[in-house]
């Protein structure tokens, strides 16, 4: 079965420090990957995916397919990054099958 | 701004009544959803539709029904509330039910007592 995982329900980090959120994947197929992030009072939405290849608020995420993992990295955290971040999967057959992992909820203190 | 809305913003709702969620986007996106957001459970599907007059079953769709009408609606309801259904609920679309990205409404907030 499809399964997205995301190990951390929190993480802290200062602000200007490295910061990694995981997430690791199930599934047998080709995935398709997309990170989502939910900004206090805002409505989630996109932050990338992985066939973009780019980096966006100078986030990046690479696919591993050895270890199945997606993890979302950030050089330097910023205060405004403080949100909450969904890994998703998508598998063959259309966007219904979009799996969501359960979130990590990111703080970047000043 | 063109995008997706939501409605009501949050309700407070006694068991056992009838709630219907409404969900407009003006996107002319062929795949609409409903999504429930809940602590510790994260984003989970509850039913899909892939084109207007179509609609499908996701993860958790006991005790909802959707309909398809037309493009613009996709409304959600729940017959007979229980106060497992508090949620946030978020309605999304996506341009075709392939891997292209999803786009959410701001969310309602709702508390079946």
């Amino acid at each position: 079965a499809q399964r997205v995982t995301q190990p951390e329900k929190l993480l802290s980090v200062f602000k200007g420090a490295p910061v990694e959120l995981k997430c690791n994947y199930s599934y047998s197929g080709s995935p398709e990957l997309f990170w989502y992030v939910q900004y206090s009072r805002q409505r989630l939405q996109l932050l990338l995916r992985h066939i973009s290849r780019e980096s966006i608020k100078g986030f990046t995420a690479d696919l591993n397919k050895g270890e199945t993992s997606f993890h979302l990295k950030k050089p330097f955290a910023q205060e405004e990054d403080s949100a909450m971040y969904y890994c998703a999967l998508n598998t063959q057959g259309g966007s219904e099958k979009l799996v969501f992992g359960k979130g990590t909820k990111l703080t970047v203190n000043p | 701004i063109a995008g997706i809305t939501q409605a009501p913003t949050s309700q407070i709702l006694a068991a056992g009544r009838r709630m219907t969620l409404r969900c407009t986007q003006d996107m002319r996106h062929n795949a609409m959803y409903w999504y429930r957001q809940d602590l510790g459970l994260g984003l989970r599907l509850i039913h899909y539709s892939n084109t207007a007059g179509t609609t499908g079953k996701g993860e958790v769709p006991d005790g909802y029904s959707v309909s398809r009408a037309n493009t613009d609606d996709f409304p959600l309801t729940l017959a007979s509330a229980v106060p497992s259904q508090t949620s946030v609920y978020f309605c999304a679309s996506s341009v075709s039910p392939g891997n292209s990205p999803l786009h959410f409404g701001n969310g309602t907030r709702l508390t079946v007592t």
